[in-house]
């Protein structure tokens, strides 16, 4: 079943503490994103990849790393959390940036909470 | 600057009434327009592009290049259509969202 997965879907974490939020998908797409979503502020990109080893920022990318060695995988990083990262996070991907029939699919979503 | 605004963060109808979700957006090129959907407990997937000018679930959206809008419309809804829907504008590399507007639809 063609997917993007996310994992964990739930995580509570602790100021400071590194954590990675891992993100894959079996379509062979190109493009792969992280959002965040949080009440009355919508969807806001944070870091976004064309291509293996091509990474750039979104709206938000600050407190945030990323990575692409593979394909398939695009790992969101927070070196060092706070509680204004606590959010729900979007992993996405697609064919080519949302253009013309390039549908972005998207993942289940990270819940995560920074104390 | 490239934006997307959906100004109304609620919007509360009853069951058979028209549905018009507002969607405005800036872009300096041709824009490539999108809405986006989020039902409960679901993962946001895509409802319809403009580019295709189709009708998904009997929304519909048409471009208007002069008032630069991409409103959602439907003319009967449903308690089904009761979600989160998100207009989106396809920038320079990247996929531009709105801050959303949820749809609750009551009977």
């Amino acid at each position: 079943e063609a997917q993007v997965t996310q994992n964990p879907r739930y995580l509570i974490t602790v100021t400071g503490k590194k954590l990675t939020v891992t993100c894959s998908q079996n379509m062979n797409h190109e493009y792969m994103s992280w959002y965040r979503q949080d009440p009355g502020l919508g969807l806001r990109q944070i870091y976004y990849s064309m291509n293996v080893e091509v990474t750039d920022k979104g709206d938000v990318p600050e407190g945030y790393k990323v990575s692409r060695k593979e394909k398939r995988n695009f790992p969101l990083i927070l070196e060092s959390p706070s509680p204004n990262q606590t959010s729900l996070y979007f992993c996405a991907s697609s064919l080519g940036p949302g253009g013309r029939d390039n549908e972005q699919f998207f993942g289940p979503g990270t819940r995560l909470t920074v104390l | 600057a490239q934006r997307v605004t959906q100004p109304e963060k609620l919007l509360s109808v009853f069951k058979g009434a028209p549905v018009e979700l507002k969607c405005n957006y800036s872009y300096s090129g041709s824009p490539e327009l999108f809405w986006y959907v989020q039902y409960s407990r679901q993962r946001l997937q895509l409802l319809l592009r403009h580019i295709s000018r189709e009708s998904i679930k009997g929304f519909t959206a048409d471009l208007n290049k002069g008032e630069t809008s991409f409103h959602l419309k439907k003319p009967f809804a449903q308690e089904e259509d009761s979600a989160m829907y998100y207009c989106a504008l396809k920038g320079c590399g990247a996929l531009i969202f709105g801050k959303g507007t949820t749809l609750s639809v009551s009977s």
